[in-house]
């Protein structure tokens, strides 16, 4: 089946650590997209990749990082420069840019 | 910039009865407009899509939207709620810049089905 995976679901982080989030795709798209949704909020774009080696900052890219070494991964990092990083994450793909996007099922980012 | 706009934060209605979820943007040109529905804790999934066409949108689950663009809506509706209806739903436009492509979200309608 193809789909998109993240993990971990539940993720916590102490001060000052950076965490990495996974995001795996086997739908053979090129684009990949990260999103941070709060409640009562939507969803804010923090970073995509249209594809391999190359990715664009979103509305909300300070303290994250990403990388896209591969066209089926694109991990996020929330580094310590983030203050505020308990959200939930979502990862989403489209085949490419301004395609329809799939979303995967989430990550939950807690601080100890 | 485009935005999304869905007014009601919190619907209740009755399982068997119609649902309507109001959706207005704002996007200078002909916009992608989209319908996700989220299940608590899950990710999104796509009910339905407009990119261009037949105005009235045809999705999964028995929803349907109709885009109207004299008043810049995009409403979800559907004739009979099923109690695994109830969800969040968000509406997202899409920007055409080929270098900037964008989907911008609303905040969401939260969905309750009483029996």
């Amino acid at each position: 089946d193809g789909g998109i995976t993240q993990s971990p679901k539940y993720l916590f982080r102490k001060e000052g650590q950076n965490v990495t989030l996974s995001c795996e795709q086997n739908l053979n798209h090129d684009a990949m997209y990260w999103y941070r949704q709060d409640p009562g909020q939507g969803l804010r774009l923090i970073y995509y990749s249209q594809i391999v080696n190359d990715f664009q900052k979103g509305d909300i890219a300070e303290g994250y990082s990403v990388s896209r070494e591969k066209k089926e991964s694109f991990p996020l990092t929330v580094t310590s420069a983030q203050k505020n990083p308990t959200a939930f994450y979502l990862c989403a793909s489209s085949r490419y840019n301004q395609e329809t996007q799939y979303f995967g099922p989430g990550t939950r980012l807690l601080v100890l | 910039a485009q935005s999304v706009t869905q007014p009601d934060i919190h619907i209740t209605v009755s399982e068997g009865a119609s649902l309507e979820l109001r959706c207005n943007y704002s996007y200078g040109a002909t916009p992608y407009l989209f319908w996700y529905v989220q299940s608590p804790g899950q990710g999104l999934q796509l009910l339905l899509k407009y990119f261009s066409g037949d105005t009235l949108v045809q999705g999964i689950k028995g929803f349907e939207a109709e885009f109207k663009r004299s008043q810049s809506s995009f409403n979800l509706r559907k004739p009979s709620v099923h109690w695994s209806d109830a969800a969040e739903y968000f509406c997202a436009v899409a920007s055409l810049s080929v270098n900037d492509y964008k989907l911008s979200f609303g905040a969401g309608t939260t969905v309750t089905v009483r029996a």
